[in-house]
């Protein structure tokens, strides 16, 4: 199956730094890539995904890249702030007879320090 | 706020017993997902229903079972509880069913389960 591997485990930035985080695949069908922000005591919340036809998107401060033929993918997040330190989680899906599940990487701990 | 609603917040209880967890998803939502986080297993998905009907199994165990009300609403059953399934129980939901490209997952604030 699936297997997503992520780093770093732990990230720490200065405030209006920029911080990146990757992830790898292994299912070249995989297809749907979406980034999840948790913070203590919430559940994951989507903050930004790319599909296997797009390169690049971003949303204000917030970045993604896929790069299909190496099966990686990145967060990029700029002008970092207290609030966006938090747990970032990377995920994988392939659509698969109706299915959609999730494949998630294992977190980044990410601290923005004033 | 996501609008997945999950029932209760935490959950206590002892080996041996049984618990159900409640989830409401978003409205308009077809598809609810169940997932479990642990410290040492991180984010892992359970199970997939779409209007009722199960369409995708991940490691879920034969101790625990899902389904999928007519109102949408989905349920978790854990019987035979262990010491290990303490964990986090978090459900989302989406639109589709993920035929003809995924839709985004949205969660729910999860429910807390400690086994004593």
């Amino acid at each position: 199956g699936e297997n997503v591997e992520q780093h770093p485990s732990t990230l720490s930035v200065q405030e209006g730094d920029s911080a990146v985080i990757k992830c790898t695949y292994s299912d070249s069908a995989s297809n749907y890539f979406p980034w999840y922000k948790q913070e203590l005591g919430k559940g994951p919340q989507l903050i930004i995904d790319i599909r296997s036809n797009v390169g690049e998107k971003k949303d204000q401060r917030i970045a993604v890249t896929l790069n299909k033929t190496a099966k990686h993918f990145s967060l990029h997040i700029t002008e970092t702030q207290p609030e966006d330190s938090a747990v970032y989680f990377c995920a994988a899906s392939i659509a698969r007879g109706g299915g959609n599940k999730l494949t998630f990487g294992t977190g980044t701990q990410l601290k923005v320090e004033l | 706020d996501s609008g997945v609603t999950q029932t209760p917040k935490h959950l206590i209880t002892a080996t041996g017993q049984r618990v159900t967890l409640r989830c409401s998803p978003r409205s308009g939502d077809l598809s609810v997902y169940w997932y479990q986080q642990s410290l040492d297993q991180g984010l892992q998905f359970l199970i997939q229903y779409y209007n009722g009907e199960e369409r995708a199994k991940g490691n879920i165990l034969e101790r625990f079972s899902a389904q999928q009300f007519p109102d949408l609403h989905s349920e978790l059953n854990l019987s035979s509880l262990e010491l290990g399934d303490s964990a986090l129980y978090f459900c989302a939901s989406s639109a589709g069913t993920g035929t003809g490209g995924q839709q985004p997952q949205h969660f729910g604030d999860g429910t807390r389960l400690s086994i004593l």
